[in-house]
């Protein structure tokens, strides 16, 4: 089974701060992702990489920045904290190739909460 | 740009019973691939069922199906004998390629109560 995982369960920072958040996965996966989840609001995507080194925008990547330097390792910045960044973090990651029928295997989430 | 909406922020059935989870989306793309997410009070988005839009046939997975209409851009999920394990938050998802990447597009979730 892919196993994704987020480096924290919870996590509480203050206004202002560099939060770093990170994501492993083990199946050797090209392609990885940042989703920010509130409610009413669904699961809307913030950066993803489809290889090392390489990074996307998504949605809403205002305040965020990424970092994938090794290919099971992916990092969410968020250079300065602010309380609207607030929210939960999910990671995921999949196989690259021209089958959409991929699916994105998912990490437990990280509930941030920013003071 | 693709929009999905799921119209029932919350639903709530009779163990043993069926339910109905709607779903609508918006696209001008011809191919792609539908998906029903469950997310558990553990918090791992799960996988469900997926839908090849090129496909008349509507997907199965045990006790649950879908009912996808292509021309109303419709994608309903149906739970026959609906469990308490079932209980979560389900996310429609549409998805398109991007440099590769499997892009999905998520509506804002129905939480489903199952009710002993």
């Amino acid at each position: 089974d892919v196993k994704v995982t987020q480096s924290s369960r919870y996590l509480v920072k203050r206004t202002g701060e560099k939060v770093f958040l990170e994501c492993v996965q083990d199946m050797d996966h090209e392609n990885m992702f940042w989703y920010r989840q509130d409610p009413g609001l669904g699961l809307r995507l913030i950066y993803f990489s489809y290889d090392v080194k390489m990074k996307e925008k998504g949605d809403i990547p205002e305040g965020y920045s990424v970092s994938r330097e090794k290919k099971e390792r992916f990092s969410l910045i968020l250079e300065s904290a602010s309380t609207n960044q607030t929210s939960m973090y999910l990671c995921a990651s999949s196989l690259f190739g021209p089958l959409i029928d991929q699916p994105q295997h998912f990490g437990d989430g990280t509930r941030l909460s920013i003071l | 740009a693709q929009t999905v909406t799921q119209s029932q922020p919350e639903m709530s059935v009779q163990e043993a019973e069926t339910v109905t989870l709607s779903c609508t989306y918006d696209t001008s793309e011809s191919d792609y691939y539908l998906f029903w997410y469950k997310q558990p009070p553990s918090r791992q988005m799960i996988l469900v069922i997926r839908q090849e839009a090129y496909k008349q046939q509507n997907a199965t997975e045990n006790r649950f199906s879908v009912n996808f209409q292509k021309a109303a851009k419709s994608f309903s999920l149906k739970i026959s004998d609906s469990q308490l394990g079932d209980a979560a938050m389900y996310f429609c998802a549409y998805s398109r390629i991007i440099q590769g990447a499997q892009k999905l597009v998520f509506g804002q979730g129905t939480r489903l109560t199952i009710n002993p």
